[in-house]
């Protein structure tokens, strides 16, 4: 199985910052068919569903505000956050869905 | 819009059997490729299973591969998810997510508010 490994655990950034949490996968989720990391990013606030950010490691989902980006390529992947809003409190998550089973990552929390 | 309604979850024994229903509506439910996942009280995100849109491909995580069963019947646009063998570590809350794209390696682009499955004795 692909283990998912996220760091740090928890953050606290201030209103404005950059946030940055990293994902590592240990297996590569780079296909060589269509050149596509098949990594995501997800959003859950207190109470809520978790919320699709980002797919294919960059590919922002419609509605998503663009101060949210993804990035890395193969194992190591990056969610940054370029200017910290309230709303942005929440955990963070990556999930591999490169090969089954579609590993998560232990969450970030992050934090004003 | 996409909605997405689970039901089932309850208080069972350990050692009891389940069946969660998730409802899907919005969208061409036999077109997509469907995911539950579940989440512990006070713990993060784990995958459980995923099928395909039609059916023929059936994925589990580890820890439910031969007590779980996911299936589909596209005529009701409605996804389970079969129980049994139930174990302590089972208690989560169970999302139910359409997948993003029609294919097996897709994301989970939309969720449901999730059923809470709690087995204890």
């Amino acid at each position: 199985d692909i283990v998912m490994t996220q760091s740090p655990d928890s953050l606290a950034v201030s209103l404005g910052e950059r946030a940055t949490i990293n994902c590592k996968s240990s297996q590569s989720v780079l296909s060589s068919s269509n050149s596509e990391n098949y990594l995501g990013w997800y959003q859950q606030k207190p109470g809520q569903p978790p919320k699709l950010l980002i797919y294919w490691a960059s590919t922002r989902e419609s509605g998503v505000p663009d101060r949210f980006s993804g990035s890395g390529s193969g194992t190591d992947f990056t969610l940054t956050i370029s200017s910290l809003q309230a709303e942005d409190v929440a955990v963070y998550y990556c999930q591999q869905y490169s090969r089954p089973p579609y590993t998560f990552g232990q969450g970030t929390k992050l934090e004003i | 819009q996409v909605l997405l309604v689970e039901s089932g979850g309850a208080v069972v024994r350990p050692g009891g059997s389940l069946r969660l229903s998730c409802a899907a509506s919005g969208f061409s439910f036999r077109t997509y490729g469907m995911h539950w996942v579940r989440q512990a009280p006070g713990k993060g995100l784990e995958w459980v299973a995923f099928i395909r849109y039609d059916g023929t491909n059936k994925y589990y995580a580890d820890s439910v591969r031969g007590r779980f069963t996911i299936s589909r019947d596209d005529s009701q646009n409605t996804l389970y998810l079969q129980m049994n063998s139930l174990r302590s570590e089972d208690t989560a809350l169970y999302y139910c997510a359409k997948g993003r794209g029609y294919g097996d390696y897709v994301a989970a682009e939309y969720w449901g508010q999730g059923t809470l499955v709690t087995v204890s004795s």
